[in-house]
C-alpha cells in the first residue's frame, strides 16, 4: 500500500497554544487528503477533506477557525489546532487518496495530541 | 448520509479458529467497502477491499463477502494467529465525487494462543 507519514507522532502542549501536524504522501501525488480524529476506543470521525490548492471542506460540527487545514502541495497537508484545550486531546490521523480515479485511502500512523 | 453498523464489538477466538465480523450499510449508492486493521497507537492499515460488482474477494487467510441486496458485508479470517489481534473497522463509500468514507464502530479481535 501507499506510504503516508505524519509528524509529529505525539505532542504535548499547554492549553491555549497552537499545534501543527503534518501529513505527507510519500509515494504518490494526492490531490485529496482527509483528516480524522479518533477518541479512545472509538471509531474514526472525519473532520475535513483537504483539497490541494483550494479551501478544505469541513464536516458538520467541526470548527474551521479552530482546525486550520492547508494543502499547499500534492504531497503535504497540515492541520493546525489553534488555541488548544484539553478536550482537543485525541489521536489525529490523516489519509490520502491517489490522484487517479481509485477511491482507496491510505492512512498515516497518527499523531497523539495531549493538551494540558 | 451513510450509516455503517458493525458487529460484534469484541471477539475472542482460539488460535487457529476462524473469525467473522459483520457490517451493514444504509446507502444503496455505496459501492466501495474497505476493511482496515488498527493496532494500538497506530493508524489503520488497509487489509482488503471489495467493490459492488464483486460478491467475494479472497487474499490468503482473509476474505470479504458482499450482499448488495441485503446491504451487508463480512470479513472472514481463517486460521487466526496472535498477530491478528487488533481492532478491525469496516467502511463504506460512494466512489463518485466526494468519496467520503464512513466507518463502522470497530471490532476488537483477540486471538488467544
Amino acid at each position: 500500500g501507499a506510504v503516508v507519514s505524519q509528524h509529529p507522532s505525539w505532542v504535548i502542549c499547554k492549553s491555549g497554544t497552537s499545534v501543527k501536524i503534518e501529513c505527507r504522501s510519500l509515494d504518490f501525488q494526492a490531490t485529496t487528503m482527509f483528516w480524522y480524529r479518533q477518541f479512545p476506543k472509538q471509531s474514526l470521525m472525519l473532520m475535513a477533506t483537504s483539497n490541494e490548492g483550494s479551501k478544505a471542506t469541513y464536516e458538520q460540527g467541526v470548527e474551521k477557525d479552530k482546525f486550520l487545514i492547508n494543502h499547499a502541495s500534492l504531497t503535504l497537508s497540515t492541520l493546525t489546532v489553534t488555541s488548544a484545550h484539553p478536550e482537543d486531546s485525541s489521536f489525529y490521523i490523516c489519509s490520502t487518496r491517489e490522484t487517479s480515479v481509485t477511491d482507496t485511502q491510505y492512512f498515516g500512523p497518527g499523531t497523539r495530541l495531549t493538551v494540558l | 448520509g451513510e450509516n455503517v453498523e458493525q458487529h460484534p464489538s469484541t471477539l475472542s477466538v482460539q488460535e487457529g479458529d476462524s473469525a467473522v465480523i459483520k457490517c451493514t450499510y444504509s446507502d444503496s449508492a455505496s459501492n466501495y467497502f474497505p476493511w482496515y486493521k488498527q493496532e494500538l497507537g497506530k493508524g489503520p492499515q488497509l487489509i482488503i477491499d471489495i467493490r459492488s460488482n464483486v460478491g467475494e474477494k479472497k487474499d490468503q487467510r482473509i476474505a470479504v463477502t458482499l450482499n448488495k441486496t441485503a446491504k451487508h458485508f463480512s470479513l472472514h479470517i481463517t486460521e487466526t494467529q496472535p498477530e491478528d489481534s487488533a481492532v478491525y473497522f469496516c467502511a463504506a463509500s460512494n466512489s463518485g465525487g466526494y468519496q467520503k468514507v464512513t466507518f463502522g464502530t470497530g471490532t476488537k479481535l483477540q486471538v488467544i494462543p
